[in-house]
Order: C-alpha cells, then sequence, then structure tokens
C-alpha cells in the first residue's frame, strides 16, 4: 500500500522559533508538494519539488522554505514562525508524467502561540 | 493560477439519495481530480479526468468534465453515511518538462444523513 507519513500529527511552536516538518514517500516518486490548509481558503501550495534538490515556488511561499536531499523525503522549513502560520500542514507525492494523482499524508495541525 | 471552485458549498441529504457536486474552473486543464478529506485528515484521491475525456465511472461514482463550460461533476449514487466528508476538485497543467502542483478549489462539505 503507497504511503506518505508526516512527521508530526499536531506541534505547537512558539513564535519566532524555527520548525521543521518532515514528509516521508516510500512509492519513489519524482515530485513532492507542501500544501496548507485554512477553512474558507482551501488547500494552497507552498512549494514543490520535481527532483532530489530541485524546488520551485508555488502560491504562497513566503516565510517558508523547502529541502530536498533525498528522493524520499521533503521538509518544509519556517524559518521564523508566526502565528498567521498556524494551520494545517499536507504533504503529497506524485509520479512525474501522465499518471498524476496525488498521494497525501495524514496533515500537521501547526499551531503557533 | 487556474482555481476549482466548488459547488455548493455545503450539502445536506437522506443517506440512498445521490449527491452531485459542481466544479467551475478558469483557464485550461490537463486534467481535474477529485478528492474526499474526512474530518481532520489527509486527501484522499478518488477519480482522475483527462481533458479528451467526457465522462469517467469509479464504483458509485460518476464524474463529467465539460472543458467548453470550463466544469466538471462529481456524483455519488446510493448515498451512504460513510460519505460524509469534504470533496475537493483540484486542476493539474503541466508546463516545460516539469510539473506543477494542483489547484485546488475550496470544498463542499457533504453531510449524509442516516
Amino acid at each position: 500500500d503507497v504511503k506518505v507519513t508526516q512527521s508530526s500529527r499536531y506541534l505547537v511552536k512558539r513564535t519566532g522559533e524555527k520548525v521543521f516538518l518532515e514528509c516521508v514517500q516510500d512509492m519513489d516518486h519524482e515530485n513532492m508538494f507542501w500544501y496548507r490548509q485554512d477553512p474558507g481558503l482551501g488547500l494552497r501550495l507552498i512549494y514543490f519539488s520535481y527532483d532530489v534538490k530541485m524546488k520551485e515556488k508555488g502560491d504562497i511561499p513566503e516565510g517558508y522554505s523547502v529541502s530536498r536531499e533525498k528522493k524520499e523525503r521533503f521538509s518544509l522549513i519556517l524559518e521564523s514562525a508566526s502565528t498567521n502560520q498556524t494551520s494545517m500542514y499536507l504533504c503529497a507525492s506524485a509520479r512525474l508524467a501522465g499518471h498524476y494523482e496525488q498521494y497525501f499524508g495524514p496533515g500537521t495541525r501547526l499551531t503557533v502561540t | 493560477s487556474q482555481q476549482g471552485e466548488e459547488d455548493p458549498q455545503a450539502l445536506s441529504i437522506q443517506e440512498g439519495e445521490n449527491a452531485t457536486m459542481n466544479c467551475s474552473y478558469k483557464t485550461s486543464i490537463n486534467n481535474l481530480q477529485w478528492y474526499r478529506q474526512n474530518s481532520g485528515r489527509g486527501l484522499v484521491h478518488l477519480i482522475l479526468i483527462r481533458s479528451n475525456e467526457r465522462e469517467k465511472h469509479s464504483g458509485r461514482l460518476r464524474v463529467t468534465l465539460d472543458t467548453s463550460k470550463k466544469s466538471s461533476s462529481l456524483l455519488i449514487t446510493a448515498s451512504r453515511a460513510a460519505d460524509t466528508a469534504s470533496y475537493f476538485c483540484a486542476t493539474a497543467a503541466f508546463s516545460g518538462g516539469g510539473a506543477d502542483g494542483l489547484t485546488f478549489g475550496k470544498g463542499t462539505h457533504l453531510i449524509i444523513q442516516p
């Protein structure tokens, strides 16, 4: 069974802290994505990666960075967490071309106080 | 960026009835996908329909795509309590040789009354 895992289901951090959200997939997918989900706004793409060490900005990259050192792992980094980054963060992976469905992890609900 | 918009925002029906949700988008797409999200969980892919397809079935799900109207519909037949969830449409486009993320709508919250 295909699987995308995220390091934490719930996370509480203080304003100004550096936060790492980790995502691992076991499907050998080239593409990985980070979204945030907020009530009334739906899912919005933060960053994606189509290969190791490659990254592309999504619709809302400000305040975030990413790292992809290995194919199976894609990390989202909040350099200095702020309260407006309180949200549900969802990681996904997908094969490169043709068949393009995305497989999602269970999500990390981050609260920044 | 292109965006799917679902309609209605919320839908409540009796178990056994059919549920129809609609999605509209703004620009050309490669494919359109529907996802389900149970409360507080990740999204689960339901069905993908490509721009050259008009209709697709999967079990109790039927999806249509009208590229001239830039719209899609998801029909769930013979609904069950377990179908209670939020449903999202998402559009995908390819640029260059790489792949973009999906652009999601805000979702339809479906409640199946027992």
